[in-house]
């Protein structure tokens, strides 16, 4: 079945430490990959998204993730948080060409200390 | 650009009464999503619209919700009866089409089955 895995559920972290939220997909075919997050209160936002070309992707807020084909993963990272990147963050696939379905992780709750 | 637009943002229904909700995306997208949210979980896809047709209604649980679009502009989902494992977090989102571009996510509205 399709899936899509989120490595950690609750990460907790000090101001400027590093960042790192492991995704993994399994599908067959070909996808695109988007990064969610949802602050306290709002609603879902994108993050960032990979369709093709550099698998190396920039998002907002300095966050970026990489693409590895070879191990069906899309990794979230980000060199230094900040408190206010206090938020869950969702990884989600859809398979190009089969509609704008997602599917996603179960989610990786971030806290960011002061 | 207006967001996409949901109400109510709370719901507390008892076991089997029913219940509704409406959604209104950003002008102009053709495609309109209902993901449902469980508590620790990511969303899953309820119903697919384009337009005012159904794309996707696999993970529709047709002996009890039901959705629609007229004029396939907006959308209201029901619930009837509601069973306590309905409660959740209702998202509508939105995308210009079905190609896999980004999907804009209202805030939701969570439903409480007591």
């Amino acid at each position: 079945a399709q899936s899509v895995s989120q490595h950690n559920h609750h990460v907790i972290l000090s101001e400027a430490a590093s960042l790192e939220l492991g995704c993994n997909y399994s599908y067959g075919g070909t996808v695109n990959l988007f990064w969610y997050v949802q602050y306290p209160g709002q609603h879902l936002q994108l993050l960032l998204k990979y369709f093709s070309g550099d698998p190396l992707v920039k998002g907002i807020k300095g966050f970026e993730a990489e693409f590895i084909k070879s191990k069906f993963s899309f990794n979230l990272r980000k060199p230094s948080v900040q408190w206010s990147d206090t938020a869950e963050y969702f990884c989600a696939v859809n398979l190009r060409n089969q509609g704008g379905k997602l599917i996603f992780g179960q989610g990786t709750e971030l806290s960011v200390k002061p | 650009e207006a967001g996409v637009a949901q109400s109510p943002r709370y719901k507390i229904i008892e076991k089997r009464q029913s219940v509704a909700f409406w959604c209104n995306p950003i002008s102009g997208h053709a495609t309109l999503y209902w993901y449902q949210q469980i508590l620790g979980q990511g969303p899953k896809l309820l119903i697919q619209f384009q337009n005012n047709g159904v794309v996707d209604d696999s993970q529709l649980p047709k002996d009890r919700f039901s959705a629609e679009r007229l004029k396939g502009v907006d959308s209201t989902l029901k619930i009837q009866p509601a069973k306590l494992e309905d409660s959740a977090v209702y998202l509508c989102a939105s995308s210009l089409d079905p190609g896999g571009v980004e999907a804009f996510f209202g805030q939701g509205t969570r439903l409480t089955v007591v």
